[in-house]
């Protein structure tokens, strides 16, 4: 069976402090991945996927950045980040729902 | 794009009675529909879902509706539980383009009181 493990399930960082959170998925091969965020408890904002390694479509402009460098590992990433970064992060994967992984409390001090 | 537009944004029912909650969608291409579950501090949960060829889907005590004419769609709870208290999601999507990603409704928030 698929699996989709996210990590660390909370975060708290100074502003200015870079941002690494690390997604895998298991028991499936060349998978959509997808990077949301979800803020004040709700509202699912698209932020990056990735239909394969090394190919990034980012929804929106902002601080942050992706990366895939195996077929089953996308990376979110900020090399400083701001107060407005601080939300709740989940990754997921798709076959026609989506399975999303536990989620990431950033929180930004 | 995509609209989803969801409602309410909060319903509250005493244990037993139905809950609904409805979606609208603005693309008429939209052919993906599902349902997610959220709880408390995790990633939200895929429920039910049911793709535009189809009016209905059922399973236990969820049930999904979707009328294609009317670009709406619906959620059914029967029977409600407690641990049924939740927020809910909506999207709707395109499943052959754009890596079939999904819209979603911003999210109803279900009380089931005891």
């Amino acid at each position: 069976s698929q699996t989709i493990h996210q990590w660390p399930a909370t975060l708290v960082q100074p502003v200015g402090s870079p941002l690494s959170l690390e997604c895998t998925v298991e028991g499936t091969s060349n998978p959509n991945l997808y990077w949301y965020r979800q803020a004040a408890g709700r509202g699912l904002q698209l932020l990056f996927y990735s239909v394969g390694i090394g190919q990034i479509s980012s929804e929106v402009p902002q601080n942050l950045s992706a990366s895939r460098p195996q077929d089953r590992q996308f990376i979110l990433s900020s090399k400083k980040l701001l107060l407005s970064d601080s939300g709740f992060y989940l990754c997921a994967w798709r076959k026609y729902g989506y399975t999303f992984g536990s989620g990431t409390r950033l929180t930004v001090v | 794009g995509e609209n989803v537009e969801q409602h309410p944004s909060t319903l509250s029912v005493q244990e037993g009675d139905s809950a609904v909650i409805k979606c609208t969608y603005s693309d008429s291409a939209s052919n993906y529909f599902p349902w997610y579950k959220q709880e408390l501090g995790k990633g939200p949960q895929l429920i039910i879902d049911i793709r535009s060829n189809v009016g209905e889907k059922k399973d236990q005590r969820i049930a999904v509706t979707l009328n294609k004419t009317a670009k709406h769609f619906s959620l059914h709870i029967t029977e409600t539980q407690p641990e049924d208290s939740a927020v809910y999601f909506c999207a709707a999507s395109i499943m052959t383009t754009n890596a079939g990603k999904s819209t979603f409704g911003d999210g109803t928030t279900l009380t089931v009181k005891p």
